[in-house]
Protein backbone atom coordinates (compact mmCIF):
# COMPACT_ATOMS: atom_id res chain seq x y z
CA UNK A 1 0.00 0.00 0.00
CA UNK A 2 1.25 3.43 -0.79
CA UNK A 3 1.45 6.34 2.11
CA UNK A 4 2.13 9.95 2.12
CA UNK A 5 3.95 12.16 4.60
CA UNK A 6 4.33 15.43 5.09
CA UNK A 7 6.99 17.20 7.54
CA UNK A 8 5.56 19.64 9.32
CA UNK A 9 2.03 20.12 10.12
CA UNK A 10 2.81 23.87 9.98
CA UNK A 11 5.31 26.33 8.38
CA UNK A 12 5.89 30.05 8.81
CA UNK A 13 7.40 32.30 5.77
CA UNK A 14 8.09 35.80 5.76
CA UNK A 15 6.22 37.88 2.60
CA UNK A 16 8.53 37.13 -0.42
CA UNK A 17 10.46 34.35 1.43
CA UNK A 18 11.14 31.23 0.05
CA UNK A 19 8.44 28.76 0.39
CA UNK A 20 9.55 24.42 0.78
CA UNK A 21 6.69 22.00 1.72
CA UNK A 22 8.02 18.82 1.93
CA UNK A 23 6.33 15.46 0.58
CA UNK A 24 7.83 11.88 0.70
CA UNK A 25 5.78 8.68 -0.64
CA UNK A 26 6.34 5.11 -0.61
CA UNK A 27 5.37 3.22 -2.88
CA UNK A 28 6.12 -0.24 -4.58
CA UNK A 29 5.28 1.03 -8.10
CA UNK A 30 5.94 3.98 -10.70
CA UNK A 31 2.52 6.29 -8.55
CA UNK A 32 1.72 9.81 -9.93
CA UNK A 33 1.80 13.02 -7.52
CA UNK A 34 -0.44 15.52 -6.49
CA UNK A 35 -0.32 18.82 -4.51
CA UNK A 36 -3.09 20.42 -3.91
CA UNK A 37 -4.71 23.78 -1.75
CA UNK A 38 -7.11 24.26 0.58
CA UNK A 39 -8.06 27.47 1.58
CA UNK A 40 -10.42 28.14 4.49
CA UNK A 41 -14.39 26.44 4.65
CA UNK A 42 -13.76 25.40 0.74
CA UNK A 43 -12.32 22.23 -0.93
CA UNK A 44 -9.10 21.19 -2.01
CA UNK A 45 -7.74 23.13 -5.73
CA UNK A 46 -4.93 21.09 -7.82
CA UNK A 47 -1.79 22.43 -7.65
CA UNK A 48 0.25 20.61 -10.06
CA UNK A 49 0.46 17.04 -10.77
CA UNK A 50 3.73 14.81 -12.01
CA UNK A 51 2.52 11.65 -13.99
CA UNK A 52 5.10 10.72 -16.44
CA UNK A 53 7.87 12.66 -18.34
CA UNK A 54 9.54 15.83 -16.79
CA UNK A 55 10.07 15.16 -13.30
CA UNK A 56 10.02 19.50 -12.39
CA UNK A 57 6.71 20.32 -12.96
CA UNK A 58 5.26 24.14 -12.81
CA UNK A 59 1.56 24.44 -11.85
CA UNK A 60 -0.64 27.34 -10.48
CA UNK A 61 0.15 30.40 -8.32
CA UNK A 62 3.81 30.39 -9.44
CA UNK A 63 4.73 26.96 -7.35
CA UNK A 64 6.71 24.40 -8.33
CA UNK A 65 7.61 20.84 -7.75
CA UNK A 66 10.41 18.40 -8.09
CA UNK A 67 10.27 14.82 -8.89
CA UNK A 68 13.25 12.88 -7.13
CA UNK A 69 12.24 9.31 -7.24
CA UNK A 70 16.36 7.92 -5.56
CA UNK A 71 14.47 10.59 -2.65
CA UNK A 72 11.02 9.02 -2.93
CA UNK A 73 10.49 13.39 -2.21
CA UNK A 74 8.24 15.74 -4.06
CA UNK A 75 8.91 19.02 -2.33
CA UNK A 76 6.50 21.75 -3.13
CA UNK A 77 8.60 25.17 -3.62
CA UNK A 78 7.89 28.54 -4.83
CA UNK A 79 10.69 31.36 -4.95
CA UNK A 80 8.33 34.50 -3.18
CA UNK A 81 5.36 34.01 -0.81
CA UNK A 82 2.75 35.77 -0.89
CA UNK A 83 -0.13 36.73 1.81
CA UNK A 84 -2.36 34.89 -0.53
CA UNK A 85 -0.66 31.73 -0.02
CA UNK A 86 -1.90 31.44 3.15
CA UNK A 87 -3.74 27.72 3.21
CA UNK A 88 -3.34 24.45 3.33
CA UNK A 89 -1.88 22.04 1.68
CA UNK A 90 -2.03 18.50 0.96
CA UNK A 91 0.61 16.33 -0.64
CA UNK A 92 -1.58 12.93 -2.49
CA UNK A 93 0.01 10.01 -4.13
CA UNK A 94 -2.11 7.64 -6.64
CA UNK A 95 -1.36 3.96 -7.77
CA UNK A 96 -2.23 1.51 -10.00
CA UNK A 97 -3.81 -1.34 -7.61
CA UNK A 98 -4.16 -5.14 -9.22
CA UNK A 99 -7.63 -4.46 -10.09
CA UNK A 100 -6.24 -1.78 -12.63
CA UNK A 101 -8.25 1.06 -10.03
CA UNK A 102 -6.76 3.96 -8.45
CA UNK A 103 -7.51 6.27 -5.53
CA UNK A 104 -5.99 9.19 -4.24
CA UNK A 105 -4.29 8.56 -0.98
CA UNK A 106 -3.39 12.15 1.32
CA UNK A 107 -0.89 13.14 3.39
CA UNK A 108 -1.68 15.23 6.38
CA UNK A 109 -0.95 18.34 5.49
CA UNK A 110 0.94 21.43 6.25
CA UNK A 111 -0.58 24.65 7.38
CA UNK A 112 1.54 27.51 5.53
CA UNK A 113 0.91 30.56 7.14
CA UNK A 114 2.81 33.75 5.40
CA UNK A 115 4.03 36.83 7.99
CA UNK A 116 3.58 40.00 6.47
CA UNK B 1 -15.20 24.94 -10.79
CA UNK B 2 -15.93 21.42 -11.91
CA UNK B 3 -19.75 20.81 -11.50
CA UNK B 4 -19.88 18.96 -8.21
CA UNK B 5 -22.70 19.81 -5.07
CA UNK B 6 -22.69 18.50 -1.84
CA UNK B 7 -25.99 18.43 -0.03
CA UNK B 8 -26.17 19.54 2.86
CA UNK B 9 -23.45 21.53 3.57
CA UNK B 10 -24.03 22.05 7.03
CA UNK B 11 -26.16 19.14 9.21
CA UNK B 12 -26.22 18.40 12.81
CA UNK B 13 -27.96 15.13 13.84
CA UNK B 14 -28.04 13.13 17.06
CA UNK B 15 -26.11 9.74 17.35
CA UNK B 16 -27.77 7.13 16.67
CA UNK B 17 -29.46 8.51 13.45
CA UNK B 18 -29.40 7.54 9.95
CA UNK B 19 -27.67 9.85 7.91
CA UNK B 20 -27.52 10.32 3.73
CA UNK B 21 -25.30 12.95 2.23
CA UNK B 22 -25.45 13.44 -1.15
CA UNK B 23 -23.04 13.89 -3.81
CA UNK B 24 -24.48 15.08 -7.68
CA UNK B 25 -21.73 15.84 -10.76
CA UNK B 26 -22.90 17.49 -13.88
CA UNK B 27 -19.46 16.35 -15.62
CA UNK B 28 -20.87 12.66 -16.39
CA UNK B 29 -17.23 11.42 -14.73
CA UNK B 30 -16.96 8.00 -14.30
CA UNK B 31 -15.59 7.61 -11.02
CA UNK B 32 -16.54 9.17 -7.68
CA UNK B 33 -15.27 9.01 -3.84
CA UNK B 34 -15.98 10.11 -0.82
CA UNK B 35 -13.40 11.31 1.54
CA UNK B 36 -13.15 12.31 5.30
CA UNK B 37 -11.05 15.16 6.50
CA UNK B 38 -9.93 15.32 10.30
CA UNK B 39 -7.33 17.36 11.73
CA UNK B 40 -3.92 15.65 11.80
CA UNK B 41 -5.40 13.05 9.43
CA UNK B 42 -5.43 14.81 6.64
CA UNK B 43 -7.95 13.65 4.08
CA UNK B 44 -9.22 9.92 4.16
CA UNK B 45 -10.69 7.64 1.77
CA UNK B 46 -14.06 5.82 2.94
CA UNK B 47 -15.92 4.55 -0.48
CA UNK B 48 -15.20 4.70 -3.86
CA UNK B 49 -17.08 4.53 -7.13
CA UNK B 50 -16.09 3.41 -10.69
CA UNK B 51 -19.51 3.29 -12.12
CA UNK B 52 -22.98 2.76 -11.64
CA UNK B 53 -23.61 -0.17 -8.93
CA UNK B 54 -19.89 -0.66 -8.91
CA UNK B 55 -18.15 0.24 -5.79
CA UNK B 56 -15.56 -0.73 -3.31
CA UNK B 57 -14.38 0.48 0.38
CA UNK B 58 -11.58 2.58 1.16
CA UNK B 59 -9.29 2.85 4.45
CA UNK B 60 -11.70 3.80 7.01
CA UNK B 61 -15.26 2.07 5.30
CA UNK B 62 -16.38 0.78 8.86
CA UNK B 63 -19.84 2.76 9.63
CA UNK B 64 -20.66 3.96 6.33
CA UNK B 65 -22.20 2.20 3.39
CA UNK B 66 -22.77 3.71 -0.28
CA UNK B 67 -24.72 3.84 -3.04
CA UNK B 68 -24.68 4.74 -7.10
CA UNK B 69 -27.35 4.11 -8.77
CA UNK B 70 -27.16 6.93 -11.35
CA UNK B 71 -23.82 7.89 -13.07
CA UNK B 72 -24.59 11.95 -11.64
CA UNK B 73 -25.08 10.66 -8.01
CA UNK B 74 -23.24 9.12 -5.23
CA UNK B 75 -24.77 8.79 -1.43
CA UNK B 76 -22.81 7.85 1.51
CA UNK B 77 -24.84 7.06 4.33
CA UNK B 78 -24.47 6.91 7.75
CA UNK B 79 -26.87 3.95 8.80
CA UNK B 80 -26.39 5.11 12.79
CA UNK B 81 -24.25 7.91 13.55
CA UNK B 82 -21.40 7.97 15.73
CA UNK B 83 -19.69 11.33 17.34
CA UNK B 84 -16.95 9.86 15.88
CA UNK B 85 -17.95 10.46 12.67
CA UNK B 86 -18.46 14.14 13.28
CA UNK B 87 -16.04 15.55 10.39
CA UNK B 88 -15.75 17.37 7.25
CA UNK B 89 -16.87 14.94 4.40
CA UNK B 90 -15.93 15.49 0.55
CA UNK B 91 -16.78 13.94 -2.90
CA UNK B 92 -14.55 13.97 -5.87
CA UNK B 93 -14.64 13.40 -8.89
CA UNK B 94 -12.54 11.63 -11.56
CA UNK B 95 -13.03 11.48 -15.88
CA UNK B 96 -10.45 8.67 -15.68
CA UNK B 97 -8.42 6.85 -12.26
CA UNK B 98 -5.39 8.07 -13.48
CA UNK B 99 -5.64 11.61 -13.81
CA UNK B 100 -6.55 14.38 -10.98
CA UNK B 101 -9.74 14.43 -9.16
CA UNK B 102 -12.15 17.17 -8.72
CA UNK B 103 -13.57 18.20 -5.31
CA UNK B 104 -16.50 19.29 -3.79
CA UNK B 105 -17.35 22.18 -1.82
CA UNK B 106 -17.34 19.75 1.40
CA UNK B 107 -20.38 18.91 4.00
CA UNK B 108 -19.66 19.86 8.03
CA UNK B 109 -21.37 17.07 9.61
CA UNK B 110 -21.69 17.19 13.46
CA UNK B 111 -23.08 14.21 15.46
CA UNK B 112 -24.25 15.40 19.04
Amino acid sequence: AQSVTQLGSHVSVSEGALVLLRCNYSSSVPPYLFWYVQYPNQGLQLLLKYTTGATLVKGINGFEAEFKKSETSFHLTKPSAHMSDAAEYFCAVSVEADTGRRALTFGSGTRLQVQP
Amino acid sequence: DAGITQSPRHKVTETGTPVTLRCHQTENHRYMYWYRQDPGHGLRLIHYSYGVKDTDKGEVSDGYSVSRSKTEDFLLTLESATSSQTSVYFCAISALGNTEAFFGQGTRLTVV
